[in-house]
């Protein structure tokens, strides 16, 4: 079965450092989405990206965030200036089709600010 | 007002039990609508999606109220592995909105 791939798993990082979380979304895809989920709570839409540049993003998703697919492949979202409430499981997923088909999740980048 | 909600549960039933769980929406344009399953410290997985007509998919049943605007999942014969958190998630525009999940602990 086809898989969206994320590495890191696990990111420790420094307050105020740069992280770059990079995703792989199955390959004849053209959605492409990031989502995060702080501990306990719910997974919360961060940012859309079709046709190479961003189709909707939310208020969480503020200057601090980019997204960029650098090549073919590669999904990549970069949090610049870390603080600690950026601690959480950060999704990539990928779709077929904008509406009909739900996403398929990769499993995620924990990413810890300390 | 939250676009999704669903009751956290948690709910704990025996194995063979029927359970079911809920959910409601807030924004009557919205187009499409799943169930997710998520296991502790996972990413979340499409269980099925839900049509208007309702759909089954071996012991799980999906159903849609769009006048309600109200969405469930019915779970027969519950097994061990059904152990989980059942996400509803709504598909508004181009943003998918996750429910913040029920809580089944499926006991032998």
């Amino acid at each position: 079965e086809p898989e969206v791939t994320q590495t890191p798993s696990h990111q420790v990082t420094q307050m105020g450092q740069e992280v770059i979380l990079r995703c792989v979304p199955i390959s004849n895809h053209l959605y492409f989405y990031w989502y995060r989920q702080i501990l306990g709570q719910k997974v919360e839409f961060l940012v859309s990206f079709y046709n190479n540049e961003i189709s909707e993003k939310s208020e969480i998703f503020d200057d601090q965030f980019s997204v960029e697919r650098p090549d073919g492949s590669n999904f990549t979202l970069k949090i610049r200036s870390t603080k600690l409430e950026d601690s959480a499981m950060y999704f990539c997923a990928s779709s077929e089709d904008r509406v009909d088909y739900g996403y398929t999740f990769g499993s995620g980048t924990r990413l810890t600010v300390v | 007002r939250k676009e999704v909600e669903q009751d956290p549960g948690p709910f704990n039933v025996p194995e063979g039990a029927t359970v079911a769980f809920n959910c409601t929406y807030s924004n009557s344009a919205s187009q499409s609508f799943f169930w997710y399953r998520q296991d502790c410290r996972k990413e979340p997985k499409l269980l099925m999606s839900v049509y208007s007509s309702g759909n089954e998919d071996g012991r799980f049943t999906a159903q849609l109220n769009r006048a309600s605007q109200y969405i469930s999942l019915l779970i027969r014969d519950s097994k061990l592995s059904d152990s989980a958190t059942y996400l509803c998630v709504v598909n508004t525009g181009n943003q998918f909105y996750f429910g913040t999940g029920t809580s089944l602990t499926v006991i032998p």
